[in-house]
């Protein structure tokens, strides 16, 4: 079976421009997570989606959005993008809540 | 914010030799998962304890789990190249959804 995939693997953007980025879970896994890692640094929790609906939300602007569509696949947009958020965005997805959690390869983001 | 701290940063071993690495937190948690990460890519899940177990074995890993000190342990026996990674902790505290809060990570390298 497939495992987590993201797209695209590197994106550049400039600050003020607007980003998503897309996810596509594990078959059967009804549950998305975001997370940002910022380089030398652990993940940090943005977002976990379950069936369609939000239900965490970490320590993040409202410029950070996300949504999950029917086929539990889910994007995550940021709006008017900064310097600071240049990092590694880490989806990952999971069959219950709670449970482990299967990781994506991620997509680099770099904001010039 | 991180809510665990791995111990140490890094950590430098010869082919054969066992590995640990020790994870601290400040809450009370679900369970603690240990996840590896090779160059800045996605994670790999590897081991998840929960709250009220004591000791996990999963073939060369060995994890532990001390709440009343807050603190876990994963031990690798007979490391190989391979094992090279980073290794984070992370732990679940959360109700009704599961929000990961990931340490700061040990980078281990094994040396053939």
């Amino acid at each position: 079976d497939a495992g987590v995939t993201q797209s695209p693997t590197h994106l550049i953007k400039t600050r003020g421009q607007h980003v998503t980025l897309r996810c596509s879970p594990i078959s059967g896994h009804k549950s998305v997570s975001w997370y940002q890692q910022v380089l030398g640094q652990g993940p940090q929790f943005i977002f976990q989606y379950y069936e369609k609906e939000e239900r965490g939300r970490g320590n993040f602007p409202d410029r950070f959005s996300a949504r999950q569509f029917p086929n539990y696949s889910s994007e995550l947009n940021v709006n008017a993008l900064l310097l600071g958020d240049s990092a590694l965005y880490l989806c990952a997805s999971s069959s219950q809540v709670p449970y482990e959690q299967y990781f994506g390869p991620g997509t680099r983001l770099t904001v010039t | 914010s991180q809510q665990g701290e791995e111990d140490p940063q890094a950590l430098s071993i010869q082919e054969g030799e066992n590995a640990t690495m020790n994870c601290s937190y400040k809450t009370s948690i679900n369970n603690l998962q240990w996840y590896r990460q090779n160059s800045g890519r996605g994670l790999v899940h590897l081991i998840l304890i929960r709250s009220n177990e004591r000791e996990k074995h999963s073939g060369r890993l060995r994890v532990t789990l001390d709440t009343s000190k807050k603190s876990s342990s994963l031990l690798i026996t007979a490391s190989r190249a391979a094992d090279t990674a980073s290794y984070f902790c992370a732990t679940d505290a959360s109700t009704g959804f599961q929000k990961l809060v990931f340490g700061t990570g040990t980078r281990l390298l094994v040396s053939p």
